[in-house]
C-alpha cells in the first residue's frame, strides 16, 4: 500500500514568516500534485510536478519533487494570512490513473 | 463556466437508512472520480469512472457501496444500510480525457453525510 505522510501536521505561524511543509513516501510516484483545500470546499490544486528533482515556482510558493520521486516539498516565502488553509500532497502513478493517493495534511494558520 | 456541483451539501441520516449523493461534473469532463474525506484526513479514493463505466472501484469500502453514472455526464453515489463510521464529506471530481498524462482533476465542494 502506498501512503504519503505531511510534516507537520498543523503549523500556526505570523504573518511575513517564511515555512516549509513536506510530504514523503516510501514509493515512488510517477506525479505528485499539491492541493490547497479551506473549509466546505474542494481541494484546488495548486501544482503538478512530474520530474525528479522538478522545481516550480507559483508567486510566494516554491514546490519540490525529490530527485527520486518519492518526496516534495512546498515553502512559502513572507506568509499572508490568505494562505492559511490545508495543504494536502498526492501522488499518482500511470498504472492506477486515476487513483490519486492524498496525503492527511498539514493544517496552516497564517496570524496577522 | 460552472465548476463540479453535488447535492445535497448537507445530509443527516439515520443509522441503516439508504442515501443517495449526486455529482454533476464540469460539462465535458468524461472521467469522475468520487473520494471521501474523513475528519482530520485527506481524500480516500473510492471509485473512478471513463465515461459510463467503472474503470476503477477498488476504493468501494464494501457491497453497501454502489455508484453509476448511466449517461456519462451526473454521477450517484448511493450507500445502502448506512453506519456512523460512513459519516465523512464525500468529494467528486471530474477531469478531462486521460491521454497517459497527468490530468487536473476539478473538485466539487463536497457533500457532508452524517450518519446518526
Amino acid at each position: 500500500t502506498q501512503l504519503l505522510e505531511q510534516s507537520p501536521q498543523f503549523l500556526s505561524i505570523q504573518e511575513g514568516e517564511n515555512l516549509t511543509v513536506y510530504c514523503n513516501s516510501s514509493s515512488v510516484f510517477s506525479s505528485l500534485q499539491w492541493y490547497r483545500q479551506e473549509p466546505g470546499e474542494g481541494p484546488v490544486l495548486l501544482v503538478t510536478v512530474v520530474t525528479g528533482g522538478e522545481v516550480k515556482k507559483l508567486k510566494r510558493l516554491t514546490f519540490q519533487f525529490g530527485d527520486a520521486r518519492k518526496d516534495s516539498s512546498l515553502h512559502i516565502t513572507a506568509a499572508q494570512p490568505g494562505d492559511t488553509g490545508l495543504y494536502l500532497c498526492a501522488g499518482a502513478n500511470r498504472g492506477s490513473q486515476g487513483n490519486l493517493i492524498f496525503g492527511k495534511g498539514t493544517k496552516l494558520s497564517v496570524k496577522p | 463556466g460552472a465548476g463540479v456541483s453535488q447535492t445535497p451539501s448537507n445530509k443527516v441520516t439515520e443509522k441503516g437508512k439508504y442515501v443517495e449523493l449526486r455529482c454533476d461534473p464540469i460539462s465535458g469532463h468524461t472521467a469522475l472520480y468520487w473520494y471521501r474525506q474523513s475528519l482530520g484526513q485527506g481524500p480516500e479514493f473510492l471509485i473512478y469512472f471513463q465515461g459510463t463505466g467503472a474503470a476503477d472501484d477498488s476504493g468501494l469500502p464494501n457491497d453497501r457501496f454502489f455508484a453509476v453514472r448511466p449517461e456519462g455526464s451526473v454521477s450517484t453515489l448511493k450507500i445502502q444500510r448506512t453506519e456512523r463510521g460512513d459519516s465523512a464529506v464525500y468529494l467528486c471530481a471530474s477531469s478531462t480525457l486521460l491521454a497517459g498524462g497527468h490530468q487536473t482533476q476539478y473538485f466539487g465542494p463536497g457533500t457532508r453525510l452524517t450518519v446518526l
